[in-house]
């Protein structure tokens, strides 16, 4: 079965600093690896996602993420974190066993803080 | 192009009635997902609908159901409703190109309070 984690329920960076939100995966095929953020009250908007060939996928706002296969991790990045950058980030997986079906992480808040 | 809607927004329901919440995908995608979202279980997948027939079931008892229609419009019922259905539930859209690559794109959810 596949799954996600993501270590850290909450991380704290100052705007202007480098900002990185941790997933790690688990799957039994090749993944299909998904970041997507979440604003207070609203659904998740797509930030990027890897399919397969360059480990560094870039996205929307400035983020970006790396494949590690071997450390079957998939980190988000940013450099300069902004304080509308505030939100809940959700990583998540889907490979050929699970069919169409996303599996998220439970969330890392983010608070930047000026 | 318009976003994924969902109706109603806020829902507020007492023990044992049930609920019918909707979905309006992206115009040309014809795959809907629902997700259940609750602080403490977070994201979990209840299930898929591609030209009208579920292709994928997440692991929910038998209250939760839905459909599609021809247009690809999703309805999702919840029958007997119990406290722990409280949730923000999410519906999601892709055009389906053939592969796992195809990126889900997420409404702003229907937030139901059980009472």
């Amino acid at each position: 079965a596949q799954s996600v984690a993501q270590p850290e329920d909450q991380v704290n960076v100052a705007e202007g600093n480098p900002l990185t939100v941790k997933c790690t995966y688990s799957v039994s095929g090749n993944p299909y690896l998904f970041w997507y953020v979440q604003y207070p009250n609203r659904g998740l908007q797509f930030l990027l996602k890897y399919i397969t060939g360059d480990n560094l996928v870039k996205g929307s706002y400035g983020f970006e993420a790396e494949f590690n296969k071997s450390q079957t991790s998939f980190h988000l990045k940013k450099p300069s974190a902004l304080v509308s950058d505030s939100a809940l980030y959700f990583c998540a997986v889907r490979d050929e066993a699970a069919g169409n079906k996303l599996t998220f992480g439970g969330g890392t808040r983010v608070l930047v803080k000026p | 192009k318009a976003g994924v809607t969902q109706t109603p927004r806020y829902l507020i329901k007492t023990r044992g009635q049930q609920v019918t919440l909707s979905c309006s995908p992206i115009s040309g995608h014809r795959s809907v997902s629902w997700y259940q979202q609750t602080p403490g279980q977070g994201l979990q997948f209840l299930f898929e609908y591609f030209s009208e027939t579920q292709r994928n079931k997440g692991n929910f008892p038998g209250r939760f159901s839905g459909r599609q229609f021809s247009n690809s419009r999703s309805e999702m019922n919840v029958s007997t409703l119990e406290l722990g259905d409280s949730a923000l539930y999410l519906c999601a859209s892709s055009l389906v190109t053939g592969g796992l690559s195809d990126t889900q794109y997420f409404g702003p959810g229907t937030r139901l309070t059980v009472l």
